[in-house]
């Protein structure tokens, strides 16, 4: 059964930079069918994209959050990571590892998160 | 920005049928996926391709995509449906995998 577990700091100051590290157990991230994401969910309110990378390091960015976003990927540990620079409150969520699978079929295209992690709160304050 | 609206919340008895709706320009165009979130846990997926369950997903979840609105029906709707319902879809012009804005369902 595959697993995502993040791991990182709770708590951030402001004007710093976010760091999470997702770790996949029970299969392997450099698999040619799945791409590997972050989404965030701020307290109380919805889910939102960050980014996703493939396991040969193509990523794919949520242009409203690209400038200061980096997400990598190391193979060799079977992890992904997210960096999230300049971070103020608004950054404050719970920040999701998921497994996305991708395919297109007519032209159009199909993803859908299958995996999740458990999630990790971050707070953003000094 | 690509956005989808959902109602914020939709209250069903047991045993009935809940609709939740998913709107966005020209959705019908695009495959939408939908999530289930409860409390404290992370989202599962309940629907993909617009129509399709993955294993272990029961019967009584399906969804339907057409014109600018996808729907997820919730059918014979048990009390362990009560949580968060979130629909996705990939918005090729922004480049954005786009969550539409929720929906909480009450099981009274």
């Amino acid at each position: 059964q595959l697993q995502l577990q993040e791991s990182g700091p709770g708590l951030v100051k402001p004007s710093e930079t976010l760091s999470l590290t997702c770790t996949v157990s029970g299969g392997s991230i450099s698999s040619s069918t799945y791409y590997w994401g972050w989404i965030r969910q701020p307290p109380g309110k919805g889910l939102e994209w960050i980014g996703n990378i493939y396991y040969s390091e193509t990523t794919y960015y949520k242009p409203s959050l690209k400038s200061r976003v980096t997400i990598s990927v190391d193979t060799s540990k079977n992890q992904f990571s997210l960096k999230l620079s300049s971070v103020t409150a608004a950054d404050t969520a719970v920040y999701f590892c998921a497994r996305m699978y991708k395919k297109v079929i007519g032209g159009v295209e199909r993803a859908e998160f299958d995996y999740w992690g458990q999630g990790t709160l971050v707070t953003v304050s000094s | 920005s690509y956005d989808l609206t959902q109602p914020r919340s939709v209250s069903v008895s047991p045993g009935q049928t809940a609709s939740i709706t998913c709107s966005g320009d020209n959705l019908g165009n695009k495959y939408v996926c939908w999530y289930q979130q409860k409390p404290g846990q992370s989202p599962v997926l309940v629907i993909y391709q617009d129509t399709k369950r993955p294993s272990g997903i029961p019967e009584r979840f399906s969804g339907s995509n057409f014109g600018s609105t996808a729907t997820l029906t919730i059918s014979g709707t048990q009390p362990m449906d009560e949580a968060d319902y979130y629909c996705q879809a990939w918005d090729t012009s922004t480049a954005t995998y786009v969550f539409g804005t929720g929906t909480k369902v009450t099981v009274l």
